[in-house]
């Protein structure tokens, strides 16, 4: 069964810290990942693609290690506007266009001020 | 900015009754997704449509849904006698290859 595993939190966090969430994956053959942000009850909004050598935007860095096969997303500096729901989301399919995207649980993110 | 947009917003239906849900997909995206997400629970895929016909469909879209691409634009979701447990909000997607792009869904209540 293809599965996507994330610690659903809440992680209570103060403003102004640093987070950092995990998530695994089952398929080693996944192509694609990617971290989306959910507001309550909002659309999933893309928030970054994750490349194999790490990418960073502004204050947001993802890491992927294909060998233990999870994926990282590190929030620096976290503001109040960062709570949230983020979802990590992994391509499994093994032509990585059309296949379906499969979700983690997200893992619920409170920024405190 | 280019946006996926579903109508309605919000429907209330009848246990059994037929409903529609319409998504105007990102005009020079290829593959279209549905999803849906159960208050509280996960967004789980429903189907993937590429070059005219479904490529991929998960095991919750049984005989009951079906998908269409009307005309160039319009990209819909049909469930033909809906239940109790279909209440949820439905995401369309749109992604040019990889990177899906999501519609603000419908909030499907059946009573």
């Amino acid at each position: 069964r293809k599965e996507v595993e994330q610690d659903p939190g809440p992680f209570n966090v103060p403003e102004g810290a640093t987070v950092a969430f995990n998530c695994t994956y089952s398929n080693s053959a996944s192509q694609s990942f990617f971290w989306y942000r959910q507001d309550c009850r909002k659309e999933p909004k893309l928030l970054m693609s994750v490349y194999s050598s790490g990418n960073e935007d502004g204050r947001f860095t993802a890491q992927l290690n294909r060998a233990s096969q999870y994926i990282s997303l590190l929030i620096r500096d976290s503001k109040l506007s960062d709570s949230a729901t983020y979802l990590c989301v992994v391509n499994m399919g093994s032509g990585g266009g059309a296949d379906g995207l499969t979700f983690g649980k997200g893992t619920h993110l409170i920024i405190q001020p | 900015e280019p946006e996926v947009t579903q109508t309605p917003s919000h429907q209330v239906t009848q246990m059994g009754q037929e409903v529609i849900l319409r998504c105007v997909p990102i005009s020079n995206h290829l593959y279209f997704y549905w999803y849906r997400q159960i208050l509280g629970q996960k967004v789980e895929f429903l189907v993937s449509f590429y070059n005219n016909e479904i490529s991929e469909k998960s095991e919750i879209f049984d005989d009951q849904f079906s998908v269409e691409r009307p005309d160039g634009s319009n990209f819909t979701l049909k469930i033909r006698s809906t239940k109790l447990e279909d209440s949820a909000m439905y995401f369309c997607a749109s992604t040019p290859f990889t990177e899906a792009f999501f519609g603000q869904g419908t909030r499907l209540t059946v009573v």
